[in-house]
């Protein structure tokens, strides 16, 4: 099971909005809407940003928003503040044989 | 609160094996399925395997697979991950992560540990 298409960066100014993709196959994130998005500062563990494609978790805030056509999934995040710096990270349900793949990761710098 | 908390990692020679635990509170353990995911040094993550809630099934990564053994005791609120014949490649941060919801697999992850550095050298 091939990892999750990223593109490895991504960049933006504060106040702007920007989209990272994510893209699989029909065997995963093509087949199920069980996508979600994890964001990783430097030296802390994952944390939970976006389930089932679009759903926030209690506490991530409304500028973070997730989408899914296709085989491609996105995340975008309007208003861009300095604290959004940090690595990105998709996931898909992958069916029966290898449950769950992660994309590579997308590093976002905010300018 | 959630916790879930690692440990075992060390350093270990190629070929040998190492056993990592993670301890889980503030939750009702036997209900929902856990995941082992690793990051290697400065590389994104990789899922490695999970168990469902009752230890049911298993499932693993191809990278993994016959050489690593997930499992659990819900008695005493423990996952495990015995992690036989290493390879330099297998050298990563292991951490622990909860399946968000009760009784399925696979969907994501809602509370990860610190994780547990385990290093694969001669």
């Amino acid at each position: 099971q091939s990892a999750l298409t990223q593109f490895a960066s991504v960049s933006g100014s504060p106040g702007q909005s920007i989209t990272i993709s994510c893209t699989g196959t029909s065997s995963d994130v093509g087949n199920y809407n069980f996508v979600s998005w994890y964001q990783q500062h430097p030296g802390k563990a994952p944390k939970l940003m976006i389930y089932e494609v679009s759903k926030r978790p209690s506490g991530v805030s409304n500028r973070f928003s997730g989408s899914k056509s296709g085989k491609t999934a996105s995340l975008t995040i309007y208003g861009l503040q300095a604290e959004d710096e940090a690595d990105y990270y998709c996931c898909s349900h992958a069916g029966s044989s290898t449950l769950v793949v992660f994309g590579g990761g997308t590093k976002l710098t905010v300018l | 609160q959630v916790q879930v908390v690692e440990s075992g990692g060390g350093v270990v020679q190629p070929g040998r094996s190492l056993r990592l635990s993670c301890v889980a509170s503030g939750f009702t353990f036997s209900s929902y399925g856990m995941h082992w995911v690793r990051q290697a040094p400065g590389k994104g993550l990789e899922w490695v395997a999970v168990i469902l809630s009752d230890g049911s099934r298993k499932y693993y990564a191809d990278s993994v697979k016959g050489r690593f053994t997930i499992s659990r005791d819900n008695s005493r609120n423990t996952l495990y991950l015995q992690m036989n014949s290493l390879k330099v490649e297998d050298t990563a941060l292991y951490y622990c992560a909860k399946e968000s919801k009760i009784l399925v697999a696979g969907r994501e992850f809602d509370y990860w540990g610190q994780g547990t550095l385990v290093t694969v050298s001669s």
